[in-house]
């Protein structure tokens, strides 16, 4: 159980186009999820937090209006990565969290999404 | 005081041998300490996790290790094969607050098991 899926696996994308990655929890109802950036032989970074139905809290120096980040179902997140630029270029990944239990501390990531902008 | 700091960066081990990897944190009030698993290309996998009531959990080959005193907490790895070879992270959170527990990661560390 447990299962987080995204899609797509790899995107690339031309400089100053938007690409949209979404992040689905399969087999829960996922009322939180988190949306990280990883470059590589790096840690996660935290970029943000959206609750379902809300407004997503960004962390400190990541832009909102360049990734906006959709939770509208129990069940899907999005994250859209505006006007990308070849910086963007990243692997990103998302995390969801239940509503009871061990799901709700717990964070299940998905497999990750490869963006290259070129 | 929200670092977790995670030592070493890289460690190279011989198949069947054991591996450790040690993190550290500040923040008492963490009360969630998962360990996760992540390949090359490929999202963190949920290994291991503990809370502070418990000096040591395992599972099958892998162990968590807490000292809360020193708040220290360590991932032992038994009889390590190549398969093992990943970068792996340790975690905190503060499993109390209600929808969803931010995660405070380590720096990671990536294991080699030699044939």
């Amino acid at each position: 159980g447990a299962v987080v899926s995204q899609h797509p696996s790899w995107v690339i994308c031309k400089s100053g186009t938007s690409v949209k990655i979404e992040c689905r929890s399969l087999d829960f109802q996922a009322t939180t999820m988190f949306w990280y950036r990883q470059f590589p032989k790096q840690s996660l970074m935290l970029m943000a937090t959206s609750n379902e139905g809300s407004k997503a809290t960004y962390e400190q120096g990541v832009e909102k209006d360049k990734f906006l980040i959709n939770h509208a179902s129990l069940t899907l997140s999005t994250l859209t990565v505006t006007s990308a630029h070849p910086e963007d270029s990243s692997f990103y990944i998302c995390s969801a969290s239940g509503t009871s239990g061990y799901l709700s501390y717990e964070q299940y990531f998905g497999p990750g999404t490869r963006l290259t902008v070129t | 005081q929200q670092q977790v700091k995670q030592s070493p960066q890289s460690l190279i081990v011989q198949k069947g041998g054991i591996s450790i990897i040690n993190c550290a944190y500040e923040n008492t009030a963490f009360d969630y300490f998962p360990w996760y698993q992540q390949f090359p290309g490929k999202g963190p996998a949920l290994l291991i996790a503990i809370r502070p009531d418990v000096s040591e959990k395992k599972e099958g080959r892998f162990t968590i290790s807490f000292n809360k005193s020193a708040k220290q907490f360590s991932l032992h790895i038994m009889d390590s094969q190549p398969g093992d070879s990943a970068t792996y992270f340790c975690a905190a959170s503060m499993s109390w607050r209600t929808s969803g527990s931010r995660l405070t990661f380590g720096e990671g560390t990536q294991l080699t098991v030699n044939p």
